[in-house]
C-alpha cells in the first residue's frame, strides 16, 4: 500500500537550534516529493519539491530536504529555527504515473519553538 | 489576492442538515482537487476535476458527497445528511502542468465543518 510516514508527531526545539523533520514513505517507483507547512487556521503553503537531479533540494523559508531513494526517505532540514517556524508540517508524494496529481499526505509533525 | 479561495471559512451544522461549500481556484488552474482533513491527521484526497470533467473520487467519498464543477472554474462541496464524523477541515487545492504534472499543487485556507 502506498504511504507516507511521519515518525515523530511532536517536536520541541529551541531557538537557533537545528532541526531535522523525517518523512518515510512506501510506493511503487519513486514518487514525487513535497513538504508543506500549515499554520493554525490556514492552508497548506509549499515549502519545496523534488522532482528529479539533485537530491538536495532547496525550499522557501531557508528550508532544505534531502531525498536518499536508498531509504525511501525525504527528511527536512533548516539549521537555524526562528520562532516563526512554529508550524504543523506535512510530508506528501505525488504519483509519476497516471499523472492523476493525488497526493498522499503524512500525518504531520508539529513543530514547537521554545524561546 | 490571486490564491485559492474557500467559501465559507468556518461551518457549523447540525446533524441531519445538508452543507455547501465552495472554492475558487486560481484563475489559469484546470485541475481542481478535494482533500478532508481530520483533527491530528493529514490530507486525505477525496476528489478531482480537470476543468469540468470530474475524473476520480475516493471511497472516502460516500452517496451522501456531492462535487461539481460546472463551468470549469469554481467547485463546489456538497454533503447530504451530515453526521458527526464528517466535521473535518475541508480544503480546495489547484494546479495547472509545471513541467508536464499537476503534482504542485496550490492550497485554499480550507472551510472547517463542526456537524452537532
Amino acid at each position: 500500500a502506498q504511504s507516507v510516514t511521519q515518525p515523530d508527531i511532536h517536536i520541541t526545539v529551541s531557538e537557533g537550534a537545528s532541526l531535522e523533520l523525517r518523512c518515510n514513505y512506501s510506493y511503487g517507483a519513486t514518487p514525487y516529493l513535497f513538504w508543506y507547512v500549515q499554520s493554525p487556521g490556514q492552508g497548506l503553503q509549499l515549502l519545496l519539491k523534488y522532482f528529479s537531479g539533485d537530491t538536495l533540494v532547496q525550499g522557501i523559508k531557508g528550508f532544505e530536504a534531502e531525498f536518499k531513494r536508498s531509504q525511501s526517505s525525504f527528511n527536512l532540514r533548516k539549521p537555524s529555527v526562528h520562532w516563526s517556524d512554529a508550524a504543523e508540517y506535512f510530508c506528501a508524494v505525488g504519483p509519476r504515473r497516471g499523472n492523476t496529481g493525488k497526493l498522499i499526505f503524512g500525518q504531520g509533525t508539529t513543530l514547537q519553538v521554545k524561546p | 489576492d490571486t490564491g485559492v479561495s474557500q467559501d465559507p471559512r468556518h461551518k457549523i451544522t447540525k446533524r441531519g442538515q445538508n452543507v455547501t461549500f465552495r472554492c475558487d481556484p486560481i484563475s489559469e488552474h484546470n485541475r481542481l482537487y478535494w482533500y478532508r482533513q481530520t483533527l491530528g491527521q493529514g490530507p486525505e484526497f477525496l476528489t478531482y476535476f480537470q476543468n469540468e470533467a470530474q475524473l476520480e473520487k475516493s471511497r472516502l467519498l460516500s452517496d451522501r458527497f456531492s462535487a461539481e464543477r460546472p463551468k470549469g472554474s469554481f467547485s463546489t462541496l456538497e454533503i447530504q445528511r451530515t453526521e458527526q464524523g464528517d466535521s473535518a477541515m475541508y480544503l480546495c487545492a489547484s494546479s495547472f502542468p509545471l513541467g508536464g504534472t499537476y503534482n504542485e499543487q496550490f492550497f485554499g485556507p480550507g472551510t472547517r465543518l463542526t456537524v452537532l
